[in-house]
């Protein structure tokens, strides 16, 4: 499986920057880190993807270390709903696309 | 959301009975996945589907089986249904332009 780690849970102060870890020491050359999040009662939603390069979208950023075995969701200024589960994803792309999720971290967003 | 939708949305149902779960896409996607989400647990892979009539085993596969007659179509069936299985089920898509999974909104199955 291609398994990734992250913290279980995470606090911030609301409109300050939140770095979410997440380590994939087992990555391969072709696998994509994706970021997801899930709001309660909610299905995962989908938040940025990268492969090597840091990436940037209107939601957050994703810094991905050089050796690719371990990478970093930035929400820039965290908002009450910003609070959920997220979710870093390897996804092995000669297998389907298959998603392999772990427990998430979830982020505790104080007004 | 790209056009997915689950039905039911809720169901529950007695130990041994089938059930089947459907899943729908407007978008004409190749790919589709079913996913369980258990209580403080990520989502983990049931079946996915490449093409129609063209499935293959996720990692909890075991007590289920799945069927795409067509692209738009994906169904999970559980053929005689255990307290196991009591979970929230989700479907997903891949948009390949993207290399992204879209999720449904979840079918909440509740065995007794």
């Amino acid at each position: 499986d291609a398994k990734t780690t992250q913290p279980n849970s995470m606090e911030s102060n609301e409109e300050e920057p939140v770095h979410l870890p997440c380590n994939h020491s087992t990555i391969s050359g072709t696998d994509y880190i994706h970021w997801y999040r899930q709001l309660p009662s909610q299905g995962p939603e989908y938040v940025i993807h990268g492969l090597t390069s840091n990436v940037n979208n209107r939601m957050a950023s994703l810094a991905i270390a050089e050796d690719r075995k371990s990478s970093t969701l930035i929400l820039h200024r965290a908002t009450l709903r910003d609070a959920a589960v997220y979710y870093c994803i390897l996804s092995v792309s000669n297998t389907g696309n298959q998603f392999y999720f772990g427990t998430g971290t979830s982020l505790t967003v104080i007004p | 959301d790209a056009g997915i939708t689950q039905s039911p949305r809720h169901k529950v149902t007695e130990t041994g009975t089938p059930v089947t779960l459907r899943c729908h896409q407007t978008e004409n996607h190749r790919y589709m996945y079913w996913y369980r989400q258990d209580p403080g647990h990520g989502l983990r892979l049931i079946h996915y589907s490449y093409g129609v009539k063209d499935t293959d085993k996720g990692e909890v596969s075991d007590g289920y089986s799945v069927s795409r007659s067509k692209t738009e179509d994906f169904l999970l069936t559980l053929e005689s249904a255990t307290s196991s299985q009591t979970s929230v089920y989700f479907c997903a898509i891949t948009e390949w332009s993207t290399d992204t999974q879209y999720f449904g909104p979840g079918t909440r199955l509740t065995v007794l």
